[in-house]
């Protein structure tokens, strides 16, 4: 049973936003900086977020992330069928001495 | 581009040993302080479980609901790194991910580069 929790899937149409969260606690999300990874069907994840809120080179400026206390987010705009996949937040948990994945959320495009 | 490549048996018998091996190339193992090296597991329709890190110094650090079977070792020479795991089971079936760990400092860590993963079965 992971430590940071997400919704198990979100849903909305082509072009809306969707909101990811991921809630943790003190020793995880509260002290540490959260990343995000996307996971399409049969494939590796891959890094969407670092630090918080960074993009890595390549990935486009509708995904955003962000983080309030032992929560954070991610955010994607302008949804498009490509962006169906599974989505994981992470991040390193002191009390553990581990990093540490959410549960996942599916996003589906109706 | 950086690019990671994990290579082993795709069966195991339980109570074995699980031995991967992760090739990097496209960059060295050494190049970076900040660069770890991880494996991370994904049993089959299920989440992520990060398993242990190492650094090319030969610094470790591991998941200990493992209970200590999961051991990873780093060959600098030939840009590797393996990881091996003990007595496993049925439930240790899973894609076995590599990846690089960037630590720029204490908390502040993500996994940039994967590899496209391995299944490994645990069955007799």
């Amino acid at each position: 049973q992971s430590v940071l929790t997400q919704p198990p899937s979100v849903s909305a149409a082509p072009g809306q936003k969707v909101s990811i969260p991921c809630s943790g606690g003190s020793s995880n999300i509260g002290n540490s900086y959260v990343s995000w990874y996307q996971q399409l069907p049969g494939t590796a994840p891959k890094l969407l977020i670092y630090d918080n809120n960074k993009r890595p080179s390549g990935i486009p400026d509708r995904f955003s992330g962000s983080k309030s206390g032992t929560s954070a987010t991610l955010g994607i705009t302008g949804l498009q069928t490509g962006d169906e996949a599974d989505y994981y937040c992470g991040t390193w948990d002191s009390s553990l001495s581990a990093f540490v994945f959410g549960t996942g959320t599916k996003v589906t495009v109706l | 581009q950086l690019q990671l490549q994990e290579s082993g048996p795709g069966l195991v018998t339980p109570s074995e040993t699980l031995s991967l091996t992760c090739t990097v190339s496209g960059g060295s193992i050494r190049s970076d302080s900040s660069y770890y090296w991880g494996w991370i597991r994904q049993p089959p329709g299920k989440g992520l479980e990060w398993i242990g890190n190492i650094h090319h110094n030969g610094i470790t650090s591991y998941n200990t609901s493992l209970e200590s079977r999961a051991t990873i070792s780093v060959d600098t020479s030939n840009n590797q790194f393996s990881l091996e795991l003990t007595s496993v089971t049925a439930a240790d079936t899973a894609v076995y991910y590599c990846a690089r760990m960037i630590v720029t400092a204490i908390y502040k860590d993500y996994f940039d580069f994967w590899g496209q993963g391995a299944l490994v079965t645990v069955s007799s």
